[in-house]
């Protein structure tokens, strides 16, 4: 099974902050990666699919990058509706999600 | 409406058994592989498994192999989990959800259900 590694678990910052989380595939993964977002008691939603790529409805300040075993989601101004936990996820086998980083609002 | 519907879920002891259903409609549900996803209190996601947009071929996370069958009517537009033998570790919102591309199970999990709670206890 391939794990993913997400870090920092948790982080706080302000908003307008630029925050960056990664994620860390033990074996290669291609762009297989994909980032959500899920707010307390809500539903997990789709951020960015194919490493890159950005869902359609999404705030352009969510970036996503890399390939193979090393993945990056930038969030570039914090928004205070950005708190919540952000999950990796790979899809090249079968599917399995990071830990999970929660990003707090100072 | 495109929307997932869960229900089934409730309170079992060690040992039983319960079975999720997830409604699907708004969207062409034959076409795309359908996954099972939980999530334990103050936990994270984890995928337990999912089936084929024809149902020919489902795959299972180690956590729940032999215990849970995963099951689809394409007439009926539903998704079903059998869960026998079921734990205590077994407690969690149980989520149906949709790739974001028809016909592969590599697509990112673009819809979701609310979700269904099952506790074991």
């Amino acid at each position: 099974d391939i794990e993913m590694t997400q870090s920092p678990s948790s982080l706080s910052a302000s908003v307008g902050d630029r925050v960056t989380i990664t994620c860390r595939a033990s074996q290669n993964i291609n762009s297989y990666l994909n980032w959500y977002r899920q707010k307390p008691g809500r539903v997990p939603e789709l951020l960015i699919y194919a490493a890159s790529s950005l869902r359609s409805g999404v705030p352009s300040r969510f970036r996503g990058s890399g390939s193979g075993t090393d993945f990056t989601l930038t969030i570039n101004s914090l928004h205070a509706e950005d708190s919540a936990t952000y999950y990796c996820q790979q899809t090249y086998t079968n599917p399995r999600f990071g830990g999970g980083t929660t990003v707090e609002i100072k | 409406q495109v929307q997932l519907v869960e229900s089934g879920g409730g309170l079992v002891k060690p040992g039983g058994s319960l079975r999720l259903s997830c409604a699907a409609s708004g969207f062409s549900f034959r076409d795309y592989y359908m996954s099972w996803i939980r999530q334990a209190p103050g936990k994270g996601l984890e995928w337990i498994s999912y089936i084929s947009d024809s149902g020919s071929t489902k795959n299972y996370a180690d956590s729940v192999r032999g215990r849970f069958t995963i099951s689809r009517d394409n007439a009926k537009n539903s998704l079903d989990l059998q869960m026998n033998s079921l734990r205590a570790e077994d407690t969690a919102l149980y989520y149906c959800a949709r790739p974001h591309m028809s016909g592969t199970r590599r697509g990112a999990f673009d819809l979701w259900g609310q979700g269904t709670m099952v506790i074991v206890s």
